[in-house]
């Protein structure tokens, strides 16, 4: 049974490109999260979704950022532009809404911006 | 605004210690704290303990939920080089779906 599934693995970019970072949650999984880490402020949650509707993006830093999710097997994070305080670690999760079901993560994509 | 509190920050022990990993929260309609552990990659997800189950256990990990005193603690028993990890606890609420993480625990079992 295929996990939570995110790439790139790595991402290495300058200061001021575009980033995308993509995930595939759990078949059946109704609810997506993303969360940013780092050494200073730990798993951050950025944005979740219930049934593909954002819910809550009041984690989302700035207007640099934004998530889609077009459908229950895709969502994407974008950065544009990027800079280097955005360099951490990306998780994207997600679980059953409403069923008592903890959050399956991904592997994470780092995200390192020069 | 809701918190969730870990402590230690970072602890060193020996093979075959026990410890004790604390977590404290404040949270508004508290519906349920998890444990996760995170080693090099994704936190991989350890405990649930909800209203209706305050204390689990899974061989060597053990884990109670003190609903009066809003706080859970995370037992290792008899502890192996491969417990070293981070331990993070994350509250639920009932409103919304979100879930809010500790800064975690910082684990290391030296041989």
């Amino acid at each position: 049974d295929a996990g939570v599934i995110q790439s790139p693995r790595h991402e290495v970019t300058e200061m001021g490109q575009e980033v995308t970072l993509r995930c595939k949650p759990i078949s059946g999984h109704n609810s997506l999260f993303w969360y940013r880490q780092t050494m200073m402020r730990g798993l951050e949650l950025l944005i979740y979704f219930n049934n593909n509707v954002p819910i809550d993006d009041s984690g989302m830093p700035e207007d640099r950022f934004s998530a889609k999710m077009p459908n229950a097997s895709f969502s994407t994070l974008k950065i544009q532009p990027s800079e280097p305080r955005d360099s951490a670690v990306y998780f994207c999760a997600s679980s059953l809404w409403g069923l008592d079901s903890p959050l399956h993560f991904g592997n994470g994509t780092r995200l390192t911006v020069t | 605004e809701d918190k969730v509190v870990q402590s230690p920050l970072s602890l060193v022990v020996h093979e075959g210690d026990t410890v004790t990993l604390n977590c404290s929260y404040e949270v508004t309609n508290f519906r349920s704290l998890l444990w996760y552990k995170q080693e090099k990659k994704a936190p991989t997800f350890l405990f649930m303990l909800t209203s209706s189950g305050i204390e689990k256990k899974s061989g060597r990990l053990s884990s109670i939920l003190d609903k009066k005193e809003l706080s859970s603690i995370l037992n290792i028993t008899a502890t192996q080089t491969g417990d070293s990890a981070i331990y993070l606890c994350a509250v639920e609420p009932h409103t919304g779906n979100q879930f809010y993480f500790g800064t975690g625990t910082s684990l290391t079992v030296i041989p």
